[in-house]
């Protein structure tokens, strides 16, 4: 399974883009890169993945390191409403269910 | 279009009893998820179930027991909750078993006294 890093916390500034790095040096082939987010004590919110190609949708971009060792959310231009701890976790047909989320990043957007 | 269910919200057990906690979906998905969530960290899985009929454990299965009733339904027992128990309790499900975006419920926060 992969182990995955986060830096504790960021800050961000409203209205910038908000880089969130993700270390998944012990990823697999199959194993697919799924972002998820969670505000204040709700449940998790899906935000993207991806396996090895650069992807996009409305909410954020995902870039994956060609080696796939690391990853990087972009959320282009921050809002308040951002505010969230953001978890970054790797997920595969073997081990879906043992996913597990680490203890992910505390974004803060400030105005 | 609700999604994902769950029930009761909130709810406080003396140590030793029991109690069922209730998650419903309503998107078609076959796989359903339990996780719990301690204070200031993050989800940790406890059962899943990939498709109807099939439960496996998860990474802290201990102290629990499921039920995939019915595609929609999905419910986690505590036969005899104890104080390590409390916590937050999200159900999710997704389409698929992987590859695919899960769907988290508002959680139901217990309290073990």
């Amino acid at each position: 399974d992969a182990k995955t890093t986060q830096p504790t916390s960021m800050d961000c500034a409203e209205g910038r883009a908000a880089n969130l790095p993700c270390n998944h040096s012990t990823i697999s082939g199959n194993e697919y890169v799924y972002w998820y987010r969670q505000i204040h004590s709700q449940g998790p919110q899906y935000i993207i993945h991806g396996l090895k190609n650069n992807e996009t949708n409305e909410m954020a971009s995902l870039i994956i390191t060609e080696d796939r060792k690391s990853s990087t959310l972009i959320l282009p231009h921050a809002t308040l409403r951002d505010t969230a701890v953001y978890y970054c976790i790797g997920v595969s047909n073997t081990n879906a269910g043992k996913s597990t989320f680490g203890d992910g990043t505390t974004l803060t957007v400030k105005p | 279009n609700a999604g994902v269910t769950q029930t009761p919200k909130f709810q406080v057990l003396k140590t030793g009893q029991s109690m069922t906690l209730q998650c419903a979906q309503d998107m078609n998905h076959n796989s359903m998820y339990w996780y719990r969530q301690d204070p200031g960290m993050g989800l940790r899985l406890i059962y899943y179930s990939a498709s109807e009929g099939t439960t496996d454990k998860g990474e802290v299965p201990n102290g629990y027991n499921v039920s995939r009733l019915n595609k929609r339904e999905f419910s986690l027992r505590l036969e005899s909750a104890a104080p390590s128990q409390t916590s937050v309790y999200f159900c999710a499900s997704s389409s698929t078993f992987w590859n695919t975006e899960a769907f988290f419920g508002q959680g139901t926060r217990l309290t073990v006294v």
